[in-house]
């Protein structure tokens, strides 16, 4: 099984409205990922979660606030966002060690349109 | 800087014919490589690896071919079926410590199989 489970689907926010998304795996994996990714373009790298601690921020803006209650879950805290913020957000997990393992397995995906 | 980028931007093949997807990279010190399809709606589905001590690797229906010598990489697709079209990324995987991995993406090809 290698399934990334992530909700909801779908999210339209306004611009003062406060969200999360979820991401869940149950593969055992103890890293696992954010990642922004606009149309027409390849997924951008947000954060990096591995044994539950943030290990990569790549200079999001803290209005996108990060958070992984346990090894199989990972949130992402949205307040405040802007129309340009509008994307899809994946979330991705892996295995951390040897390299040839380390393949990540992405959700489907939270599509995010900020109004 | 490093970048891992594609030849081209949108291939169309007629069903039944093979599919060749090219990448090129900078980075000479770049050990390892995936390959993604996303379909429509959904999130990065791994395809196959190819580690650099490779210069080919086979799976089902699809091959990589690796040259480190123009730093190149292809995805080729045989007998392509409808359910192939997609983008497909190539991508970079570098890990990162003990954190897990960083996927450094391609801009994608996408892929459209007429029947």
């Amino acid at each position: 099984d290698t399934e990334v489970t992530q909700t909801p689907k779908h999210l339209v926010m306004g611009m003062t409205n406060k969200k999360s998304l979820k991401c869940e795996q149950h593969m055992g994996h103890r890293a696992m990922y954010w990642y922004k990714q606009k149309a027409k373009k390849p997924p951008e790298l947000m954060f990096v979660y591995s044994y539950e601690k943030l290990s990569i921020n790549e200079s999001v803006p803290s209005r996108f606030s990060p958070e992984c209650p346990n090894s199989s879950l990972l949130n992402l805290h949205l307040h405040a966002l802007q129309p340009e913020d509008s994307a899809l957000y994946l979330c991705a997990s892996s295995q951390v060690g040897l390299v040839a393992k380390n393949i990540q397995y992405f959700g489907a995906g939270t599509r995010l349109s900020v109004l | 800087g490093e970048s891992v980028g594609l030849h081209l931007p949108t291939l169309s093949v007629q069903e039944g014919d093979n599919s060749i997807i090219n990448c090129a990279y900078s980075n000479s010190a770049s050990d390892y490589f995936i390959w993604y399809k996303q379909e429509s709606g959904k999130g990065p589905q791994f395809i196959i690896d190819i580690r650099s001590n490779m210069d080919k690797r086979q799976g089902q229906r699809v091959t990589v071919l690796l040259n480190k010598t123009v730093k190149h990489l292809s995805l080729q697709i045989a007998a392509t079926q409808p359910g192939d079209s997609a983008v497909y990324f190539c991508a970079e995987n570098r890990k990162i410590k003990a954190a897990g991995n960083k996927l450094t993406f391609g801009g994608g090809t996408r892929v459209l199989v007429k029947p």
